[in-house]
């Protein structure tokens, strides 16, 4: 299974925009790039995803590289009810869709 | 829509028993649902497959008589913890992909099921 790599923590203030990287070397041409969110003690949130072009929702915008090798999630303005565990996740779309859970990028919002 | 239901939201019981844990898809059929447990400050590790009508497939090391996995429709799995010890205490979290319509093999998650067993 593609692997994911992110940094374990990021800090942001309250407000301003927040990038969150995520570097996916071993991508495959089939795989969707997926962003999922967890706040404590819930279930994931899904947040974007996207496969080749950048990605805007009413949530976030994803901002994938041409060669697809990373991407970062763009969170515009930081609010303290986005401070969550954020998880990046390559998705086959073929086969039995699992999603298999990286370590995450814990974000911490600064009022 | 894409609304996922867990009951019970946590529970607390004694080594030895057997818990069943829910997991509806409320607003959309399912194809496939599947079992996560997360241990405190980790990530979520997927526990099984389910396929509506057909026998769970395990991830390694995920014992399947342990882990009882049901899936008899295309809104409802269960997961039975049997013969539950204080190891097995976890966060449990099901997630469904929808079967049609907006969304369509997206993986849409619970809010998870806080098991704690003394």
């Amino acid at each position: 299974d593609a692997k994911t790599t992110q940094p374990n923590s990021m800090e942001s203030n309250e407000e301003e925009p927040v990038h969150l990287p995520c570097n996916h070397s071993t991508i495959s041409g089939t795989d969707y790039i997926h962003w999922y969110r967890q706040l404590p003690s819930q279930g994931p949130e899904y947040v974007i995803h996207g496969l080749t072009s950048n990605v805007n929702n009413r949530m976030a915008s994803l901002a994938i590289a041409e060669d697809r090798k990373s991407s970062t999630l763009i969170l515009h303005r930081a609010t303290l009810r986005d401070a969550a565990v954020y998880y990046c996740i390559l998705r086959r779309e073929t086969g039995a869709n699992n999603l298999f859970f990286g370590t995450g990028t814990r974000l911490t919002v600064i009022p | 829509g894409a609304v996922v239901s867990q009951h019970p939201s946590w529970v607390i019981c004694k080594s030895g028993t057997s818990v069943k844990i829910e997991c509806r898809s409320l607003d959309f059929q399912a194809t496939t649902m599947f079992w996560y447990r997360q241990f405190p400050k980790q990530s979520l590790m997927l526990m099984a497959t389910s396929n509506e009508g057909s026998k769970a497939t395990y991830e390694q090391g995920v014992e399947k008589d342990k882990f009882l996995i049901n899936h008899a429709s295309l809104t409802l799995s269960t997961l039975t913890v049997t013969s539950a010890h204080p190891e097995d205490s976890s966060f449990y979290i099901c997630s469904a992909r929808k079967r049609f319509g907006p969304g369509y093999n997206e993986q849409f998650f619970g809010p998870g099921t806080r098991l704690t067993v003394l």
